[in-house]
């Protein structure tokens, strides 16, 4: 398994400003994920991110909306820049297992980002 | 492709059975199942890959006909603690790259509430 902690774990912030959530790994891991979950919704993937290279974004997430950096194999963040109410949401961060587990993807606790 | 669940609401008593089920119109490498509970981040229960195997939980068990692209949960004499959002999450042949079971698509959601 992996233990994910993220930070913060909430926050509201006015529009217009930017956030920077921190996603840390308790193991190195290769691929972290960041998803996004609107408020009774599902999640949607963002982005991938590989340490040592440009993070992949999905359809509909551009990386001047949602910079992320990967210095190093437990850690990774994710930067929600110039928000707007529409931005409010849980971001969460994911990782592969490790060792035998490597099937499995955990998540972290998220962050619930609250836009006004 | 966002693979559909259903239902998308279940009540329970204390004790019953359910199914969930998860199906999509592409072909799938794996299905993942998640509950989560409100406030609180996604928890893995289940893998099912393609060829077969199965990993996840003691008391929970999964199906999965990789011919007619679903996949179903069963949650046997349901206890209050199974109350939640389960999502399916797919992942397709094509996008399973380095390993990884990344990419994982999610259905919408299935909100199973137990009662006593």
């Amino acid at each position: 398994s992996a233990v994910i902690s993220q930070k913060p774990s909430r926050d509201i912030c006015q529009r217009g400003t930017s956030l920077t959530i921190q996603c840390q790994v308790d193991s190195q891991v290769t691929m972290m994920f960041w998803y996004r979950q609107q408020p009774g919704q599902s999640l949607t993937l963002i982005a991938t991110a590989n340490q040592g290279s440009e993070a992949t974004y999905e359809s509909g997430f551009v990386i001047d909306k949602f910079p992320i950096s990967r210095p190093n194999l437990t850690f990774s963040t994710l930067t929600v820049s110039n928000m707007s109410p529409e931005d409010s949401s849980i971001y969460l961060c994911s990782v592969d297992g490790t060792g035998d587990d490597t099937d499995t993807q955990y998540f972290g606790p998220g962050t619930r980002l609250t836009v006004l | 492709q966002q693979p559909v669940q259903s239902p998308q609401a279940v009540i329970l008593r204390e004790g019953e059975d359910a199914v969930i089920n998860c199906s999509s119109s592409k072909a799938l490498y794996s299905v993942h199942w998640y509950r989560q509970k409100h406030g609180e981040a996604p928890v893995f229960l289940m893998i099912l890959l393609k060829g077969g195997e199965q990993k996840g939980h003691e008391k929970i068990s999964a199906s999965f006909n990789e011919k007619k692209q679903q996949s179903s949960l069963y949650l046997t004499a349901s206890q209050l603690s199974y109350s939640g959002t389960y999502f399916c999450g797919t992942v397709e042949p094509y996008m399973n790259y380095g390993g990884s079971q990344g990419n994982l698509i999610f259905g919408k959601g299935t909100k199973l509430s137990v009662k006593p």
